[in-house]
């Protein structure tokens, strides 16, 4: 199957600082690329798409300047959480699809952000 | 109405049942569905996609029913290790891509 990895696997931060996530596809071309946030007992929340070399579509409500996304090559995308607050604080997924795996989103293992 | 619905359960059934979700979505322009399954604290990871035709995959079957726009999921002979959120992830339209909107999910817990 298709393998997409996620780092770090966990964070805990202070209040103020920026967080780096990074999302790679290990076996496939990633051509899209999601960013999704979950809080305990609630669903997948989608917060933006991204495409190779182009800028992230983000959903309404996300703040772009907030939550950076670089997808710099087809098989990497990071998730910066800019001046992190508590209310941040939450299950990051991304996900990969691509030529190989068409419609197919494939979801990396997660990364829990706790920000004190 | 929301995009995607399910029922959040959960669903207590004993060791061999059969349980059966179903998923509404409103789009009817849909395109492509899904399930996922989650478990707690995990990522979601692909249980199978849903095939107009209907699917199956061992103890597990997926249908589509584009009348009446919902998609179900039946697991046969229930096993303790079935325990687990079900996400139904509904393609809502042919312009998105490969953009999904996932339902809350529906809980099963199988009881010894």
């Amino acid at each position: 199957g298709a393998v997409v990895s996620q780092h770090p696997s966990r964070v805990i931060c202070k209040s103020g600082t920026s967080v780096k996530i990074e999302c790679r596809s290990l076996d496939f071309q990633a051509t899209t690329m999601f960013w999704y946030r979950q809080f305990p007992k609630k669903s997948l929340m989608l917060m933006a798409t991204s495409n190779e070399g182009s800028k992230a579509t983000y959903e309404q409500g996300v703040e772009k300047d907030k939550f950076l996304i670089n997808h710099a090559s087809l098989t990497l995308s990071t998730l910066t959480v800019t001046s992190a607050h508590p209310e941040d604080s939450s299950f990051y997924i991304c996900s990969a699809s691509g030529e190989r795996v068409q419609e197919t989103q494939y979801f990396g293992p997660g990364t829990r952000l706790l920000v004190l | 109405r929301k995009e995607v619905e399910q029922d959040p359960g959960p669903f207590n059934v004993p060791e061999g049942a059969t349980v059966a979700f179903n998923c509404t979505y409103s789009n009817s322009a849909s395109q492509s569905f899904f399930w996922y399954r989650q478990d707690c604290r995990k990522e979601p990871k692909l249980l199978m996609s849903v095939y107009s035709s209907g699917n199956e995959d061992g103890r597990f079957t997926a249908q589509l029913n584009r009348a009446s726009q919902y998609i179900s999921l039946l697991i046969r002979d229930s096993k303790l290790s079935d325990s687990a959120t079900y996400l139904c992830a509904v393609n809502p339209r042919e312009s998105s891509g490969d953009k999904l909107t996932f339902g809350t999910g529906t809980r099963l817990a199988v009881r010894p």
